[in-house]
């Protein structure tokens, strides 16, 4: 199995601060990595497929990169609404294995 | 709007069988791959399975001894059973829709149900 790790396992941030978040693969994925949010209590919900490409509907504030085993989700301008926990998922092969989360809360 | 519902018992005894049914609605089930994905209270996500619409399955192979799964197209669902259960499997358990566009991603999920592994 591909296993995923992310770092950190979560972070304290402010409102309007740069928050980036690494997830790695333990083989290369090429560009076959997602990212989720998920909040309390709510299923998880899609934000970038292919390591960059933006989910239709999820703010302009989310980016993705990456390719190989190291993959970045940075969101420019951190939100009241973006304080939640954010998993990668390599979708190269089976079984298609989550990353641990990274839990943001507010500082 | 693609909607996903599960439905299934909240509460399984240990050696027994968990089965949930997940319903769609507002879109085609056919062309997408339909998966369960589960979390343990306070844990991390894990994939368990997708099928497509003709019955083609791939399944996470800690749990394939145990697990099935099945479409049912005329009726818009897609099921799971896994069998002999124990407290490990305990968990909010997702169905969501997975499309393979540039990779596979999950991009409508169920709102989840819990179920307790207990006698």
């Amino acid at each position: 199995d591909i296993q995923m790790t992310q770092s950190p396992s979560s972070l304290s941030a402010s409102v309007g601060d740069r928050v980036t978040i690494t997830c790695r693969a333990s083989q290369s994925i090429s560009n076959y990595l997602n990212w989720y949010q998920q909040k309390p209590g709510k299923a998880p919900k899609l934000l970038i497929y292919a390591a960059s490409s933006l989910q239709s509907g999820v703010p302009s504030r989310f980016s993705g990169s990456g390719s190989g085993t190291d993959f970045t989700l940075t969101i420019s301008s951190l939100q009241p609404e973006d304080f939640a926990t954010y998993y990668c998922q390599q979708s190269y092969n089976t079984p298609r294995t989550f990353g641990p989360g990274t839990k943001v809360d507010t500082k | 709007q693609v909607q996903l519902q599960e439905s299934g018992p909240g509460l399984v005894k240990p050696s027994e069988t968990l089965s949930l049914t997940c319903t769609v609605s507002g879109g085609s089930i056919s062309s997408y791959y339909w998966s369960w994905i589960r979390q343990p209270p306070g844990k991390g996500l894990e994939w368990i399975a997708f099928i497509n619409d003709d019955g083609g399955a791939n399944y996470n192979p800690s749990l394939k001894s145990r697990l099935t799964i099945s479409v049912d197209t005329s009726k818009s669902q897609f099921s799971l059973k896994l069998t002999s259960v124990t407290a490990a499997d305990t968990a909010v358990y997702y169905c969501a829709r997975g499309s393979f566009s540039s990779g596979f991603y999950l991009d409508y999920w169920g709102q989840g149900t819990l179920v307790t592994v207990s006698s």
